[in-house]
């Protein structure tokens, strides 16, 4: 089964640090790109950062940009987010999602469950 | 950024019903556009992929139009279970990847 599974959330204070993680099985993880979508509560999906098969390429959502870095692990099927300077804005449930190439178009498919990010004092 | 609007924001309708959601783009993204359901305190599922290609396991009432700037999602018979959040996506700028603001889908 192809399964993703996000840890590493919880309760930070402005300005501190967070590493998520995503332990991908069920599929070559070394072949698929890699994204990070969240979700405020109560409100929609954003698009948070991608990265490519081998790590060799990112981008980022201009409202983390110089703050949180995307990495992975291809020996350990693992994906990573590392968040920097957290802010209140940032409180989400954070989602990763495989990145599924059809040949010309591209779609997330399957997506973890989703892990809690809250920053507060 | 390619910016993604979809309408209605919300909707209430009844079981049996046919609903259609629309999305559009601020440019074109040929067949770049994905559709997701989500339900309270669940992950997204993609529905449907490139603009009309229903996903695995998805039921046939499900389907998806349009090219370019303007697409639909339409479900031709409301079940219980699809009372839900729906959500469309452009994949054409993999650098800045955009959903739509979602249509919260209600019982009425």
């Amino acid at each position: 089964e192809v399964q993703l599974v996000e840890s590493g959330g919880g309760l930070v204070q402005p300005g501190g640090s967070l590493r998520l993680s995503c332990a991908a099985s069920g599929f070559t993880f070394s072949s698929y790109w890699m994204h990070w979508v969240r979700q405020a509560p109560g409100k929609g999906l954003v698009w948070v950062s991608r990265i490519n098969s081998d790590g060799s390429s990112t981008s980022y959502a201009d409202s983390v940009k110089g703050r949180f870095t995307i990495s992975r692990d291809n020996a350990k099927n693992t994906l990573y987010l590392q968040m920097n300077s957290l802010r209140a804005e940032d409180t989400a449930v954070y989602y990763c999602a495989r990145d599924y190439y059809g040949g010309d178009e591209n779609w997330f498919d399957p997506w973890g469950q989703g892990t809690l990010v809250t920053v507060s004092s | 950024d390619i910016q993604m609007t979809q309408s209605p924001s919300s909707l209430s309708a009844s079981v049996g019903d046919r609903v259609t959601i629309t999305c559009r783009a601020s440019q074109s993204i040929s067949s770049y556009l994905n559709w997701y359901q989500q339900k309270p305190g669940k992950a997204p599922k993609l529905l449907i992929y490139a603009a009309s290609s229903l996903q695995s396991g998805v039921p046939s009432r499900f389907s998806g139009s349009g090219s370019g700037t303007d697409f639909t999602l339409t479900i031709s018979s409301l079940q219980p279970e699809d009372f839900a959040t729906y959500y469309c996506q452009q994949s054409y700028s993999t650098l800045s990847i955009t959903f739509g603001q979602g249509t919260r889908l209600e019982i009425k």
